[in-house]
């Protein structure tokens, strides 16, 4: 079972930030955060991931919380082409199987 | 690069017909590992090969089975297709060493049992 709980859908107007919350309270010392996310018809995509620190890529930035009990995916300058399902998925550093939950589904409007 | 690669992009099948998938990863990865993606849900781990051989297994039964090839590539097979077998099947790839869980997904099989 997938140990994330996410909101089953968000809303953003293109050009804002998006933010996506994630709450992974059991998360062990040795788990990452990874955010992959799927836009309709095609195969996951590899977004970020992180461990304890906050992490800034091309794509986002992710936020964990002190405590690692919560995580945010920041998407600054949302577009359209941003519209899909957002999946957080928390997995030892090595561990190699992508348990996927039900996801975000974030819709961009203009 | 061409990225993860699979083959068909749809097909179709009646019940109790066998299927076989392709897939080839992304230039040097070797691991390929297989997932089901039922409509509206998440995908779901299959399985996992590497060295030619199964190295993990998620809940699927016996009918689906795969392959890895000498140049990584792999197949995935599905017999005594049931009509809860129509899905997308996606493949995806990473290298042994490395951000391991930074999976490429290719774009997947869809397909559908009469």
């Amino acid at each position: 079972d997938a140990k994330t709980t996410q909101p089953p859908s968000m809303d953003c107007a293109e050009g804002r930030a998006a933010n996506l919350p994630c709450n992974h309270s059991t998360i062990s010392g040795n788990e990452y955060v990874y955010w992959y996310r799927q836009i309709h018809s095609q195969g996951p995509q590899y977004i970020i991931h992180g461990l304890k620190n906050n992490e800034t890529n091309e794509m986002a930035s992710l936020i964990i919380t002190e405590d690692r009990k919560s995580s945010t995916l920041i998407l600054p300058h949302a577009t359209l082409r941003d519209t899909a399902v957002y999946y957080c998925i928390v997995m030892p550093g090595g561990y190699n199987k992508l348990i996927f939950g039900a996801g975000t589904r974030l819709a961009v409007h203009p | 690069d061409a990225g993860v690669t699979q083959s068909p992009t749809h097909l179709i099948k009646t019940r109790g017909q066998q299927v076989t998938l392709r897939c080839s990863p992304k230039s040097g990865h070797d691991t390929v590992s297989w997932y089901q993606q039922a409509l509206g849900q998440g995908p779901q781990f299959i399985f996992q090969y590497y060295e030619e051989e199964e190295r993990q297994r998620g809940n699927f039964p016996d009918r689906f089975s795969g392959h890895q090839f000498p140049n990584y590539s792999s197949e995935l097979n599905v017999n005594a297709l049931l009509l809860g077998d129509s899905a997308l099947y996606l493949c995806a790839s990473s290298p042994e060493r490395g951000h391991q869980e930074t999976q490429y997904f290719g774009p997947g099989t869809r397909l559908l049992v009469l």
